[in-house]
């Protein structure tokens, strides 16, 4: 089975805070994500990577940075956080193959509040 | 660009049938993902459907039209344990890297 963990359920922080939120997959994918979600807006893509050192924007990047230095671990950084940031983050994984047909797995999500 | 549409919130009764939509504008398709979400926890994936028709799996079942740009989700005999968002998923159109969402429907089993 697909195992995607997240380093943290809950978390919370202040205002200006640096934030790390961490993702490890153990099925070798290539792909990796970070979602925020949130009531009435859905799955929305902040940040993806398709290797290794590969990183691209989603739909909502600003505020966020990125590290991918391994394969299996994708980190998601807050540099200074801020209230509008308090969300369900919920990261993912997925194989890549030229038809991109494979599932996408999520980790449990990581519910962080910004106080 | 990408838009995907679903029904907000769904009410249905314990051991009734109901069909949730999804539309979606796409350029470029490479499938049609159905994801089940309990409150609190991580989206689980459902279906996927790449071709035109209904593939069933137990309970659930999925449809796709590509040329009209729909698909539903259809779930039999429902059980309370069914209460939960469901979530209607494509790629997107400048990367078939990335999963668009829909905002999901919420739909309620009630006794």
């Amino acid at each position: 089975d697909v195992k995607v963990t997240q380093s943290s359920r809950y978390l919370v922080k202040r205002t200006g805070e640096k934030v790390f939120l961490e993702c490890v997959q153990d099925m070798d994918h290539e792909n990796m994500f970070w979602y925020r979600q949130d009531p009435g807006l859905g799955l929305r893509l902040i940040y993806f990577s398709y290797d290794v050192k590969m990183k691209e924007k989603g739909d909502i990047p600003e505020g966020y940075s990125v590290s991918r230095e391994k394969k299996e671990r994708f980190s998601l950084i807050l540099e200074s956080a801020s209230t509008n940031q308090t969300s369900m983050y919920l990261c993912a994984s997925r194989t890549r193959n030229p038809l991109n047909t494979d599932t996408q797995y999520f980790g449990p999500g990581t519910r962080l509040t910004v106080l | 660009g990408q838009n995907i549409d679903q029904p907000t919130e769904m009410t249905a009764t314990e051991g009734a049938i109901v069909q949730i939509n999804c539309t979606y504008q796409t350029s470029g398709f490479n499938g049609l993902f159905w994801y089940q979400q309990h409150a609190g926890e991580a989206p689980t994936f459902l279906s996927y459907n790449v071709l035109d028709g209904l593939e069933e799996k137990g309970r659930f079942s999925s449809f796709l039209s590509r040329s009209k740009g729909y698909s539903y989700l259809l779930l039999k005999e429902l059980q309370m344990k069914d209460s939960a968002s469901y979530l209607c998923a494509t790629f997107g159109w400048d990367s078939s890297y990335k999963l668009i969402f829909g905002s999901g429907t919420r739909l309620l089993v009630r006794p």
